[in-house]
């Protein structure tokens, strides 16, 4: 079944814990991203990547960091999480840019919630 | 700089009644435009998209959405709400890049039996 996986799905930890939430999609999609939710904000991108070794900051990447070393995993990483970065997280996947509206339709993994103490 | 706005944050309509969720943009250029569905505790669903041709797009699930170009609006329609389509809808615009997807901050349906 074509998807996008996260890891793990609920997480609680303290302030300055070091932590990495898993993403693997299983299409060959050469792009890949990550999004917090926030109520009343909708999603906000934090990091994408177009393609292995190539990653680049969205709107809100203060705090995260992340690396694309093989195509199907994109892992997030926070190195000392803040409670401000209590949130939903969703990974996402598309064929790629200049492949068309089929191409460049995004998948969403079920979303990793997170709370931070 | 590109933006979404749904100006709706809740709306309840009773089972059965027509939906019309509102969606509007903000871009210098044509938009790809995408409509998704979260219910709760699940992950986003795309309910249909919009990047060029008929400005009138069905979906699934009986959706539909229309593009205004002169209203920068991507409306959001169904003509008989189930009791299952209670949940979040997010309004998205997609850049001509293809690098970053914009997405409003939702509007929360509720139907009433």
């Amino acid at each position: 079944e074509a998807q996008v996986t996260q890891n793990p799905r609920y997480l609680i930890t303290v302030t300055g814990k070091k932590l990495t939430v898993t993403c693997s999609q299983n299409m060959n999609h050469e792009y890949m991203s990550w999004y917090r939710q926030d109520p009343g904000l909708g999603l906000r991108q934090i990091y994408y990547s177009m393609n292995v070794e190539v990653t680049d900051k969205g709107d809100v990447p203060e705090g995260y960091k992340v690396s694309r070393k093989e195509k199907r995993n994109f892992p997030l990483i926070l190195e000392s999480p803040s409670p401000n970065q209590t949130s939903l997280y969703f990974c996402a996947s598309s064929l790629g840019l200049g492949q068309g509206a089929y191409g460049e339709t995004q998948y969403f993994g079920p979303g990793t919630r997170l709370l931070v103490l | 700089a590109q933006s979404v706005t749904q100006p709706d944050i809740h709306i309840t309509v009773s089972e059965g009644a027509s939906l019309e969720l509102r969606c509007n943009y903000s871009y210098g250029a044509t938009p790809y435009l995408f409509w998704y569905v979260q219910s709760p505790g699940q992950g986003l669903q795309l309910l249909l998209k919009y990047f060029s041709g008929d400005t009138l797009v069905q979906g699934i699930k009986g959706f539909e959405a229309e593009f205004k170009r002169s209203q920068s609006s991507f409306n959001l329609r169904k003509p008989s709400v189930h009791w299952s389509d209670a949940a979040e809808y997010f309004c998205a615009l997609l850049n001509n890049a293809g690098n970053m997807l914009t997405f409003g901050g939702g509007t929360r349906l509720m139907v009433k039996p």
